[in-house]
């Protein structure tokens, strides 16, 4: 069964420098999700994107944050400079269009484990 | 895409036993998604019921609809150690996923 992957599975970084969090959408998918779960709390939605552009943001996704679709099989996540609380489980997911036009069902990667020290 | 309220919050049962989780919501929907999510982990998609339909079944699961009262529930038969997880229901229809506390079940072997 296709599934979303996503690299690497844990990453260390010091505070103030860019990540990058990469993705493999199912192949046949066009909506494409990232989310975040910081530890203990809630799965938060960041952005949705969709015809090669963002098509909803939350208040979370400010300008530090940027999505990226640079070939036909990855979606990326960059957080320019990380800040302390950026720590969190990233997710990305992806569906299809459903028979309305709209997005069908999320099937969500196993995470990213990104640690700002 | 509008939260739903899951209940109850936590649950521990006995392995074999069934388990019972209810979520509500408030606005009308095209859909109803259930998600599970072990510990730090992603989350699963389980289920899809769509609002003309009443009753879904896979495998274990059970998942009906009530749209008059905005309500739908996941039935988990003859639960499983492995069953161990959170639950969370989130409607469809449009692109976000919200997603409230859970109901966590615990399934002890």
């Amino acid at each position: 069964e296709p599934e979303v992957t996503q690299t690497p599975s844990h990453q260390v970084t010091q505070m103030g420098q860019e990540v990058i969090l990469r993705c493999v959408p199912i192949s046949n998918h066009l909506y494409f999700y990232w989310y975040r779960q910081i530890l203990g709390q809630k799965v938060e939605f960041l952005v949705s994107f969709y015809n090669n552009e963002i098509s909803e943001k939350s208040e979370i996704f400010d300008d530090q944050f940027s999505v990226e679709r640079p070939d036909g099989s990855n979606f990326t996540l960059k957080i320019r400079s990380t800040k302390l609380e950026d720590s969190a489980m990233y997710f990305c997911a992806s569906s299809e269009v459903g028979l309305a036009g709209e997005a069908d069902t999320q099937y969500f990667g196993p995470g990213t484990r990104l640690t700002v020290l | 895409s509008q939260q739903g309220e899951e209940d109850p919050q936590a649950l521990s049962i006995q392995e074999g036993e069934n388990a019972t989780m209810n979520c509500s919501y408030k606005t009308s929907i095209n859909n109803l998604q259930w998600y599970r999510q072990n510990s730090g982990r992603g989350l699963v998609h389980l289920i899809l019921i769509r609002s003309n339909e009443r009753e879904k079944h896979s495998g274990r699961l059970r998942v009906t609809l009530d749209t008059s009262k905005k309500s739908s529930s996941l039935l988990i038969t003859a639960s499983r150690a492995a069953d161990t997880a959170s639950y969370f229901c989130s409607q469809g229809g449009s692109e976000k996923l919200v997603f409230g506390k859970g109901t966590k079940l615990t399934v002890n072997p």
